[in-house]
């Protein structure tokens, strides 16, 4: 299959600490998106890093993207009571194909 | 206009109903996507519409019958489903950049259970 996994599945921190979640996939990348959750509610996009790039910044939000390894991490600084979310890396391939990793369920304590 | 719309928000069936699920958006996008979502899971593609016409089918039972009357629309057409298809109905839409598709955009769903 090509759905990624990702860990932590379930993730509890303080508000003010970072979060870090990961994801690895198995086939070759057009990109690789981001996106978060909440509730049972629809998916919002967070950041895209396509397969030729290695890192991507948007405000508190750090993408890292390893082709060779097939993984990314996305880091979320200074994590405030809003981010609680579920999140998920979805990937691209194919020519309009997405595939949508495990998620990480993310609590942050106010 | 950023957004995508979906309607019903919740729809309960029997399983002998005949029901429809409708997506909009006036973003341009000419790609639109049905995922299903099973609770704590992932979304999972089911069908993918590119340019008006069907690229994508995952395997989906023929009970759901998708549709794509205009650039602008999806359905997603019901019929005898079982208790095992309740679940988060998500469309979305994406616009193609330099031959591939980018970010998606997400209706907030459709809360669909079968009795």
């Amino acid at each position: 299959s090509q759905q990624g996994e990702e860990d932590p599945q379930a993730l509890s921190i303080q508000e003010g600490e970072n979060a870090t979640m990961n994801c690895s996939y198995k086939t070759s990348i057009n990109n690789l998106q981001w996106y978060r959750q909440n509730s049972g509610r629809g998916l919002v996009h967070l950041i895209l890093i396509r397969s030729n790039e290695r890192e991507k910044h948007s405000g508190r939000l750090r993408v890292t993207l390893d082709t060779s390894k097939k993984s990314s991490s996305l880091l979320i600084t200074a994590s405030r009571a809003a981010d609680t979310a579920s999140y998920f890396c979805a990937t691209n391939w194919g020519f309009n194909k997405f595939y949508f990793g495990s998620g990480t369920k993310l609590n942050v304590k106010p | 206009d950023t957004e995508v719309t979906q309607t019903p928000k919740h729809l309960v069936m029997g399983m002998t109903n005949k029901k429809s699920l409708k997506c909009e958006q006036h973003m341009g996008h000419r790609a639109m996507y049905w995922y299903k979502q099973k609770a704590k899971k992932p979304p999972e593609l089911m069908f993918v519409y590119s340019y008006e016409k069907l690229s994508i089918n995952e395997s989906v039972p023929s009970r759901f019958s998708p549709e794509c009357p205009n650039s602008s629309l999806l359905n997603l057409h019901l019929h005898a489903l079982q208790p095992e298809d309740s679940a988060l109905y998500l469309c979305a839409s994406s616009q193609p950049m330099s031959g591939h598709y980018n970010e998606q955009f997400f209706g907030p769903g459709t809360r669909l259970t079968v009795l």
